[in-house]
């Protein structure tokens, strides 16, 4: 059973904008990781952010975790064509959702 | 340092045939993880590895696929028959040192299956 559920399922936005990806989960977590698969190529790691941990950074990207909420979210800022790929969140036993497609026009 | 290695990239094969696949991880990755990921959903996953011991299979059909993980390194992935249905791509991951989600998991480029 999937474990991770992202929102929205498919995101479009321009070149320069933010894009704002959701990720809820059923259970309770160590970690949350999330992952980018551009169009069919593999799946490549982004970040993992801790239980104990609000919010990371990484380059251009920021993730929060409100484990309250069993919530996560995913900020990538000043988006770029090549952002152009489908988002995972995965949780405890890699457990993946269906990812939100992101689409970044030039 | 190598990635994730997996063969074959492309398999096309008519239903009731068997089926295999094989993957080779990170060397000195004791965690190994085979997936399934149909168009438009995201992996899910059939089999996890701690060195040769399969520590979760409980998504795995076991009617009809089996895995092994040999001296703990690589691993099979095996149909047997295959169904129309389990057209899709198969990934395999590998993560160090002890998986359980707490450690970052490097994919394979995956084999494509196409059950005709």
């Amino acid at each position: 059973s999937q474990q991770g559920e992202e929102d929205p399922q498919a995101l479009s936005i321009q070149e320069g904008e933010n894009a704002t990806m959701n990720c809820s989960y059923k259970t309770s977590i160590n970690n949350l990781q999330w992952y980018r698969q551009n169009s069919g190529r593999g799946l490549v790691h982004l970040i993992l952010i801790r239980s104990n941990e609000r919010e990371k950074h990484s380059g251009r990207l920021r993730v929060t975790l409100d484990t309250s909420k069993k919530s996560s979210s995913l900020l990538i800022t000043a988006s770029r064509a090549a952002d152009t790929a489908s988002y995972f969140c995965a949780t405890y036993d890699m457990r993946f959702g269906a990812g939100t497609r992101l689409t970044v026009k030039p | 340092e190598a990635g994730v290695v997996q063969s074959p990239r492309y398999k096309i094969i008519e239903k009731k045939q068997p089926v295999a696949f094989w993957c080779n991880p990170i060397s000195g990755h004791n965690t190994l993880y085979w997936y399934r990921q149909n168009l438009g959903q995201g992996p899910e996953l059939l089999i996890r590895y701690e060195n040769e011991e399969a520590v979760d299979d409980s998504q795995l059909p076991k009617d009809r696929f089996s895995a092994e993980r040999l001296k703990g390194v690589d691993s099979t992935l095996k149909i047997q028959p295959a169904e129309l249905g389990d057209s899709a791509v198969y990934l395999c991951a590998s993560s160090f040192p002890g998986g359980r989600g707490t450690d970052t998991q490097y994919f394979g480029p995956g084999t494509r299956l196409t059950v005709l």
